[in-house]
């Protein structure tokens, strides 16, 4: 079945610092990928997609390409700010399909 | 304009209880989805309902259900509460089934504590 595996948290950097978050997907067919931000006591909110190989989805500062010969969607913000502070969710939508699956979310924490 | 609310935001049970939790999708959107998402875990699908039936289902028992009404909105029923079933449920919203060029908008979540 579809999966997504996140790298493990917590991840604590200080401001202006580059991050960078992995995920890699197992999944038949052409997905689309999603990264995720969840503030504390809140839903989740869309922080960008892609929804072809090649694609680069930005937002905000953040970026991820979407990596189909390495099966992989890594986020990267150049520079860090404190409010950044949340959980991010990978995820992937199959094709014709509402259904999403995510990854277990790795919690930043950005330091002054 | 109104993004996707649910309702109430926290909900204590006991085990064996039954429980109902309501959402409101997006302003334009007609399919609901609802996911389960355990305390440090990603949500976990649970269904999703559209022109008023259920079109997708996730891992979870029969004792979860849920139903659309024609205003889009839903319901999700849990009945004999188990403490495993303590998590945040999210509803999302979207347009259409078929488009997964379409993202999911998300409500806040209703925290569920089951005693």
């Amino acid at each position: 079945g579809d999966s997504v595996t996140q790298m493990e948290g917590p991840v604590t950097l200080s401001e202006e610092a580059f991050l960078t978050i992995n995920c890699t997907y197992t999944a038949t067919g052409y997905p689309s990928l999603f990264w995720y931000v969840q503030y504390p006591g809140e839903g989740l909110q869309l922080l960008l997609k892609a929804t072809k190989a090649d694609d680069k989805g930005s937002n905000k500062g953040f970026e991820a390409t979407y990596r189909k010969e390495t099966t992989s969607f890594h986020l990267e913000k150049g520079s860090v700010q404190v409010s950044d502070s949340a959980v991010y969710f990978c995820a992937l939508r199959p094709g014709g399909y509402q259904k999403v699956t995510f990854g277990t979310g790795t919690k930043l924490q950005v330091i002054p | 304009d109104a993004g996707v609310t649910q309702s109430p935001t926290h909900l204590i049970k006991t085990r064996g209880q039954q429980v109902t939790l309501r959402c409101s999708p997006k302003s334009g959107h007609d399919t609901v989805s609802w996911y389960q998402q355990a305390l440090g875990q990603g949500p976990q699908f649970i269904f999703q309902y559209y022109e008023e039936e259920e079109r997708q289902r996730g891992n979870f028992p029969d004792r979860f259900s849920g139903h659309q009404f024609p205003n889009y909105s839903s319901e999700l029923n849990v009945n004999a509460l188990l403490l495993g079933d303590s998590a945040l449920y999210l509803c999302a919203s979207s347009s259409g089934t078929g488009d997964s060029n379409q993202p999911q908008h998300f409500g806040d979540g209703t925290r569920l504590s089951i005693l």
